[in-house]
């Protein structure tokens, strides 16, 4: 299996404009996390998903950002309007049910706000 | 005060030189506690799982949970340069919502 896809690997866009981060999960998992990695906060929980449904979003900054997962082999995690402060690595994992032992991550998509 | 505190480093050790790092949690609902190891430019991948308290051994890596004190280690034996990396402790009540530490950035100095 390729793993975890997650693209674009880098992307540098200007305050203001739509990001939008996609992700290819392992096939046969049925959960999907989003996270972000950031100097200051780590590595944070942003959303996930099971079954293709949003299940927790507690940890989604604010209204800027959305996340979707059309089917069981796609997602995307957008930001709209962009802010220097969104810049970060944002990783995209997947899971074979409730089992910690099985997260596997993809290597991270480096977003730069200027 | 964070759920999950981690000393960031960097740590720098000689090869072969024995490895501990080290994670502080405050929730003491955590069941599940993980190491991860992050190489620059890289998503973590899982080293060590450890379901409640214990030791586990893999090869040179062993992972100890002591719930009482709240505390978790890893030891690397015989440390090799290819073990440079970021180290990552996580944990979880349930199964699906982790918490990670800071990472603790080890260089090994052949």
């Amino acid at each position: 299996d390729a793993g975890v896809i997650q693209s674009p690997r880098h992307e540098v866009t200007e305050m203001g404009q739509e990001v939008t981060l996609r992700c290819k999960p392992i096939s046969g998992h049925d959960y999907l996390f989003w996270y972000r990695q950031t100097m200051m906060r780590g590595l944070e929980l942003l959303i996930y998903f099971n079954n293709n449904v949003p299940i927790d979003d507690s940890g989604m900054p604010e209204d800027r950002f959305s996340a979707k997962m059309p089917n069981a082999s796609f997602s995307t995690l957008k930001i709209q309007p962009s802010e220097p402060r969104d810049s970060a690595v944002y990783f995209c994992a997947s899971s074979a049910g409730l089992r910690p032992n099985t997260i596997y991550f993809g290597e991270g998509s480096w977003l730069t706000v200027v | 005060q964070k759920e999950v505190e981690q000393d960031p480093g960097p740590l720098s050790v000689p090869e072969g030189a024995i490895v501990s790092l080290n994670c502080t949690y405050s929730n003491s609902a955590f069941q599940y506690f993980m190491w991860y190891r992050q190489y620059s430019r890289k998503g973590p991948e899982l080293l060590m799982y450890t379901y409640s308290s214990g030791n586990k051994e893999d090869g040179r890596f062993t992972a100890q949970v002591d719930k009482s004190s709240k505390y978790i280690s890893l030891f690397i034996r015989d440390s090799q340069p290819s073990d440079s990396a970021t180290y990552l402790c996580a944990m979880s009540q349930g199964a699906q919502k982790l918490v990670f530490g800071q990472g603790t950035r080890l260089t090994i100095n052949p």
